[in-house]
């Protein structure tokens, strides 16, 4: 079935360097939402893209929507650790408009 | 403004047990949906609602049933608890494909 593949699983950074993680749908999508989820905590919307091609940040956070609306990325700047929980991604499909969910990837700041 | 509430926010069971939870949310939002999480996993959708009085299975919807008869509430029932439904649920609430809203989830043990 369609599925939106979240990588990676797990990032350890050092506080202050950078985080990354993708999303991949395997069919286009009307629009992608960011989630983040701290420890203990249940998700909570970051923000929504819909345009092909849109960027948007959120001061050290910035978010990307591919070209052909099945990719999209989200980039934290120098991490802190208040940035410390789960990122997932949320796909929703053009054809009947459900929510696809990423597995979501763990941001572990390294002590 | 309470936005999504969810009841209990921990709950023991023993196998064959049944149990209610309840969501009940204020934005008057007409879709609601459960999710499940599991450690090491994304959510997974069990049941949602477009609507009062209408309902509709997700990807894992076995063993639950869920009734929206108020606009506000959401219930999602097991009625014979098994350890494999030992998990973190999670009620949700959106204006049709906007973004979710989460309640603060329910901790279920079936021992």
């Amino acid at each position: 079935g369609q599925q939106v593949m979240q990588i990676p699983q797990y990032q350890h950074v050092q506080e202050g360097e950078d985080f990354t993680t993708y999303c991949n749908s395997s069919t286009t999508l009307s629009n992608i939402q960011w989630y983040k989820q701290r420890p203990g905590g249940h998700p909570v919307f970051l923000i929504q893209l819909v345009k092909s091609g849109e960027v948007k940040k959120q001061k050290r956070l910035t978010f990307q929507f591919g070209e052909a609306k099945k990719n999209s990325s989200l980039h934290i700047t120098a991490t802190q650790t208040t940035d410390v929980g789960t990122y997932f991604c949320a796909g929703r499909r053009e054809s009947n408009y459900q929510l696809i969910w990423g597995a979501g990837t763990k941001l572990i700041i390294k002590p | 403004n309470a936005g999504v509430t969810q009841t209990p926010k921990f709950r023991v069971l023993k196998t064959g047990q049944s149990m209610t939870l309840l969501c009940a949310q204020d934005m008057n939002h007409e879709y609601m949906y459960w999710y499940r999480q599991d450690p090491g996993m994304g959510l997974r959708l069990i049941h949602y609602s477009v609507g009062e009085g209408t309902t509709a299975k997700g990807e894992v919807p076995d063993g639950y049933n869920v009734s929206r008869l108020k606009k506000q509430n959401f219930l999602l029932g097991l009625e014979s608890a098994a350890p494999s439904q030992t998990s973190v649920y999670f009620c949700a609430s959106s204006l049709t494909t906007s973004p979710l809203h989460f309640g603060n989830g329910t901790r279920l043990t079936v021992t």
